[in-house]
């Protein structure tokens, strides 16, 4: 069965430094996002991507962040200077028009911490 | 107000038997419905899509009652392994690809 694949599972990192989080979405996919679930909390919309531009972001998406798609296997989540606040885990995902635009295949996240 | 309520229970379930819950979701403008499941520290997988006639799926049966902004998620025969954190998830029609999660029911399916 086709998969989101997630690298890396688990990254540490001091608060003020940059983060690069990486996807490589379902390969005749069209559409990718990023959402994220701080521990104890929902899973969260962060930013969809179709065509390579954003489509929608969430508030959270502030300026801090930004996602790129730089070939065509990746899809990543940077993340300029992390707080503390950014500890959580990021799920990329997924959606093609064949199996539905909005049925979201989920990656096995990337948990990150900032200390 | 929250846009998408669920009981985030524990519901303890003897294996073999049945159990129910809800969700409420706020916008009537949400057009899709989904049930996803998410075990402990791993990513949410759908469970279901929720259609606007009521669905099954196995042992699984999804309702929804526009009217009253609600769906249902129904599992007969519990089996041990349907222990995990059922998300109810909303799409609304102003939203595309932004699904709402509910924060979960947990389910806990005892031998």
């Amino acid at each position: 069965e086709p998969e989101v694949t997630q690298t890396p599972s688990h990254q540490v990192t001091q608060m003020g430094q940059e983060v690069i989080l990486r996807c490589v979405p379902i390969s005749n996919h069209l559409y990718f996002y990023w959402y994220r679930q701080i521990l104890g909390q929902k899973v969260e919309f962060l930013v969809s991507f179709y065509n390579n531009e954003i489509s929608e972001k969430s508030e959270i998406f502030d300026d801090q962040f930004s996602v790129e798609r730089p070939d065509g296997s990746n899809f990543t989540l940077k993340i300029r200077s992390t707080k503390l606040e950014d500890s959580a885990m990021y799920f990329c995902a997924s959606s093609g028009s064949s199996s539905g635009a909005n049925v979201l295949t989920f990656g096995a996240g990337s948990r990150l911490t900032v200390l | 107000r929250k846009e998408v309520e669920q009981d985030p229970g524990p519901f303890n379930v003897p294996e073999g038997a049945t159990v129910a819950f809800n969700c409420t979701y706020s916008n009537s403008a949400s057009q899709s419905f989904f049930w996803y499941r998410q075990d402990c520290r791993k990513e949410p997988k759908l469970l279901m899509s929720v259609y606007s006639s009521g669905n099954e799926d196995g042992r699984f049966t999804a309702q929804l009652n526009r009217a009253s902004q609600y769906i249902s998620l129904l599992i007969r025969d519990s089996k041990l392994s349907d222990s995990a954190t059922y998300l109810c998830v909303v799409l609304s029609t102003d939203s595309w690809g932004k699904l709402q999660f509910g924060a979960g029911t947990q389910v806990v399916v005892t031998p």
